[in-house]
């Protein structure tokens, strides 16, 4: 199937900095990509819908000065936590699909991030 | 965008066939359903989809009744390597695109 990678893997920040998540599509093209983020023991919860060439789509409650989507290209969306805090702790993953009938969708492996 | 229902946790044995059924009661013409697997600290992993009827592949078996309106993921014989978190999805081109809406999902656990 298809594949989209993320990366890193996890990283560690310190309170107040910046850290950027990658999420690449490796064999496809995406115009669209998702991030997610989900807490231990808990389901995915969207945060925003990628959309390349312009504006990210944020969901309700979700705030898009903290999280900073750039999708500049057709196999890269970037993530940006601002700012950050330990309570934005958690595990980001993206999805991306290539737009097959079945409008399939493929996940990164994640990304952990740690703010300290 | 169509809401799913599953049970929360179900336990089986090895060896055991696993299925484990969905509600999407309100589920659009154009919609599809698909089935992932995630393991701990991973991105959901794809495992099947479908429209209707029954698809299968080297992994699993998806049945969907003429109504469309639930659908169950079937596991051949499953091993402890199968424990895991199962989410059933429903989606498509006209209700958000592809943009996935996630349920509680159903914790797996299989014993030796």
């Amino acid at each position: 199937g298809a594949v989209v990678s993320q990366h890193p893997s996890w990283v560690i920040c310190k309170s107040g900095t910046s850290v950027k998540i990658e999420c690449r599509s490796l064999d496809f093209q995406a115009t669209t990509m998702f991030w997610y983020r989900q807490f231990p023991k808990q389901s995915l919860m969207l945060m925003a819908t990628s959309n390349e060439g312009s504006k990210a789509t944020y969901e309700q409650g979700v705030e898009k000065d903290k999280f900073l989507i750039n999708h500049a290209s057709l196999t890269l969306s970037t993530l940006t936590v601002t700012s950050a805090h330990p309570e934005d702790s958690s595990f980001y993953i993206c999805s991306a699909g290539p737009g097959t009938p079945g409008n399939t969708i493929y996940f990164g492996e994640g990304s952990w991030l740690t703010v300290v | 965008l169509a809401k799913t229902t599953q049970p929360i946790s179900m336990d089986s044995y090895e060896g055991q066939e696993v299925n484990i059924t969905c509600s999407h009661n309100n589920i659009a013409t154009n919609d599809y359903i698909t089935w992932y697997q995630q393991f701990p600290s991973q991105g959901p992993r794809f495992i099947i989809q479908g429209y209707k009827t029954k698809v299968t592949n080297e992994v699993a078996s998806l049945f969907i009744p003429a109504d469309r309106k639930s659908s169950t993921l079937s596991l051949p014989r499953v091993s402890l390597s199968d424990t895991a978190v199962y989410y059933c999805l429903v989606g498509g081109p006209n209700t958000g695109g592809f943009k996935t809406i996630f349920g509680a999902g159903t914790r797996l656990f299989v014993k030796a």
